[in-house]
């Protein structure tokens, strides 16, 4: 049960490159998560998804697309980045158990836009 | 919106003498409160959480939270804290509805010193 998994871990990229970040869960959860960390914010919610399929805003969703293809899987990508798009990106998915709900975390991806 | 505030960017301590660091919620019913550890270049660890119930909450590593409703707090705290506590400590409320997911306070960084 490995729980939330991200690739990469880290990854620099030019101005105006594109890339995808990958988040897996095991746990069979159907709310997934994306958000940023950037130093004195806190994390901020950029994308969620209830379920397979289904896809809302957060508060910081510029810049960004996601695909939730499936139960599992809940990518995130940057089409074209940006130097302010420099930050670590933690991806999440939540128990909901009524009266219960929690967040899993993953490891983070650090990524460096220059 | 719910909302979270840490009124306390950094707090230092001496080793062995207590902590609290502070937590304030906006939010309309009760909700789900958290509190989240991270050291440096480390993703998030749970401390621990409160659902309902029992209004002090016992957490991992020695930590214990006190939710009180008439002040909108829910205080985190330590009695003897060790070196390797040094690190940010973010408050986090999720509402219950799931499309708001988690919001942070935007962390309280302990410094310990010896």
């Amino acid at each position: 049960n490995a729980g939330v998994t991200q690739t990469p871990k880290f990854q620099v990229l030019k101005t105006g490159q594109s890339m995808t970040l990958q988040c897996a869960q095991d746990m069979n959860h159907n709310s997934m998560y994306w958000y940023r960390q950037d130093p004195g914010m806190g994390l901020r919610l950029i994308y969620y998804s209830a379920s397979e399929g289904t896809t809302d805003k957060g508060e910081v969703p510029n810049g960004y697309n996601v695909s939730r293809l499936n139960k599992r899987e809940f990518s995130l990508r940057l089409e074209s980045a940006a130097p302010s798009q420099t930050s670590v990106y933690f991806c999440a998915s939540r128990l909901e158990i009524a009266g219960a709900y929690e967040q899993y975390f993953g490891p983070g991806t650090r990524l460096t836009v220059t | 919106a719910q909302s979270v505030t840490q009124p306390d960017i950094h707090i230092t301590v001496s080793e062995g003498a207590s902590l609290e660091l502070r937590c304030n919620y906006s939010y309309g019913a009760t909700p789900y409160l958290f509190w989240y550890v991270q050291s440096p270049g480390q993703g998030l660890q749970l401390l621990l959480k409160y659902f309902s119930g029992d209004t002090l909450v016992q957490g991992i590593k020695g930590f214990e939270a006190e939710f009180k409703r008439s002040q909108s707090s829910f205080n985190l705290r330590k009695p003897s804290v060790h070196w390797s506590d040094a690190a940010e400590y973010f408050c986090a409320v999720d509402g219950g509805g799931g499309a708001d997911g988690l919001t942070f306070g935007k962390g309280t960084h302990l410094i310990i010193q010896p």
